[in-house]
């Protein structure tokens, strides 16, 4: 149990293009999703924090226009990296978090702009 | 930054040996997790020590959390070649949605 999807696992995509990543709970409803953004050899970053039905929450630094984010059920959020250059490059993993502490992780995807 | 450290950065031993990685945070905590990513992959989840709780094991995993020192050990016994990942510890706060603060990592290589 506690599974959560990613889709794409890779995409490559030209500069100035628009990408979507899909985060998916399969057998549970999150309540709360996050997305983090890793680079390589680096630890995982904490971009933004999503409810169902509200907001994303983003942390410092983190352009909400240029990363628009959308949670818009219970099993679904989704990332799109708006305008995307070459320093988007990097790897993108969602958690989903059912009410407890744990965070199940999704196998992440890598973000290649070209 | 409330992002915590690890060390060692790098630690290469030999199979069948124990691992000893190290973890400080800087602020209080309701929990603090360790997760394993094997290279270009997802994170996978190891185990959870709650704030109220010193010790705790599972398999050939030992944490310890010492929040008078802000800080956390994970040792991983009879290592095995497929032990070879990173490893992160993170740590779980009580304000906002409970989101997670990773630790830089400690990458783990494990020598046939």
């Amino acid at each position: 149990g506690a599974v959560v999807s990613q889709h794409p696992s890779r995409v490559i995509c030209k500069s100035g293009t628009s990408v979507k990543i899909e985060c998916r709970s399969l057998d549970f409803q999150a309540t709360t999703m996050f997305w983090y953004r890793q680079f390589p050899k680096q630890s995982l970053m904490l971009m933004a924090t999503s409810n169902e039905g509200s907001k994303a929450t983003y942390e410092q630094g983190v352009e909400k226009d240029k990363f628009l984010i959308n949670h818009a059920s219970l099993t679904l959020s989704t990332l799109t990296v708006t305008s995307a250059h070459p320093e988007d490059s990097s790897f993108y993993i969602c958690s989903a978090r059912d009410g407890a502490y744990e965070q199940y992780f999704g196998p992440g995807t890598r973000l290649t702009v070209t | 930054s409330q992002q915590g450290e690890e060390d060692p950065q790098a630690l290469s031993i030999q199979e069948g040996e124990n691992a000893t990685m190290n973890c400080s945070y800087k602020t209080s905590i309701n929990n603090l997790q360790w997760y394993r990513q094997n290279s270009g992959r997802g994170l996978v989840h190891l185990i959870l020590i709650r704030s109220n709780e010193r010790e705790k094991h599972s398999g050939r995993l030992r944490v310890t959390l010492d929040t008078s020192k802000k800080s956390s050990s994970l040792l991983i016994t009879a290592s095995r070649a497929a032990d070879t990942a990173s490893y992160f510890c993170a740590t779980g706060h009580f304000q906002g949605a409970q989101k997670l603060v990773f630790g830089q990592g400690t990458r783990l290589t494990i020598n046939p």
